[in-house]
């Protein structure tokens, strides 16, 4: 069995201030971790994955996430937002031998000038 | 190389109809899965597909149904409509097989459902 948690439904932050999206999962078996973003009435893309490779994980458009498997989570930051990062976040998990994947709840990140 | 397409983007349907969604992959790619998104639901996997047979199936009722086709390109159906049905249907493609390697995912723009 396998979840995932998002911890925040939206995050706030001003223009230039660092980002935190916070998703704690859990699996039976090691999982892969992602994290996507959504636009306003687009598809998702992929910012990042984790596959058992390095805990750190660096991603597109400045972003990375540290894979802690004591702490159960999968952390998305960023040190300095920009008003193109406001939209929808979705982190992912997939595990086990069917890898079917479950989706977070999402976050929203809101970004003020 | 063109990214994930799908047609149409936009339906209205009443309830009791039939719809047959369509996705085109990522050229090359041979694994296609596709998802319903509701504000209530969130995002849910609905079923997947590579080299032409179901691979994984969400819990979904039997009214949705999907295939794939030899060119990789893929259909879903959804049978007697039901309000609830209302919703982003997601496509995306992929490379590998699922549960293959790093199984990156690439999303289509999604077809907005609405039943009346």
């Amino acid at each position: 069995a396998q979840s995932v948690t998002q911890l925040d439904s939206h995050v706030s932050v001003s223009e230039g201030t660092p980002v935190l999206l916070r998703c704690n999962y859990s699996s039976s078996y090691s999982p892969s971790l992602f994290w996507y973003v959504q636009h306003p009435n687009k598809g998702l893309q992929l910012l990042l994955k984790y596959t058992s490779a390095a805990t750190l994980v660096k991603g597109i458009n400045g972003f990375e996430a540290e894979f802690k498997k004591s702490e159960t989570s999968f952390h998305l930051t960023k040190p300095s937002a920009h008003m193109s990062d406001a939209a929808e976040y979705f982190c992912v998990v997939r595990s086990g031998g069917s890898y079917i994947p479950t989706f977070g709840r999402g976050t929203s990140l809101i970004v003020h000038p | 190389k063109a990214g994930v397409t799908q047609t149409p983007r936009y339906l209205i349907k009443t309830r009791g109809q039939q719809v047959t969604l369509s996705c085109s992959p990522i050229s090359g790619h041979r694994s296609v899965s596709w998802y319903q998104q509701t504000p209530g639901q969130g995002l849910q996997f609905l079923f997947e597909y590579f080299s032409e047979t179901q691979r994984n199936k969400g819990n979904f009722p039997g009214r949705f149904s999907g295939r794939q086709f030899s060119n990789s390109r893929s259909e879903m159906n959804v049978s007697t409509l039901e309000l609830g049905d209302s919703a982003l249907y997601l496509c995306a493609s992929s490379l590998e097989p699922p549960g293959q390697g790093v199984y990156e995912q690439y999303f289509g723009p999604g077809t907005r459902l609405t039943v009346t």
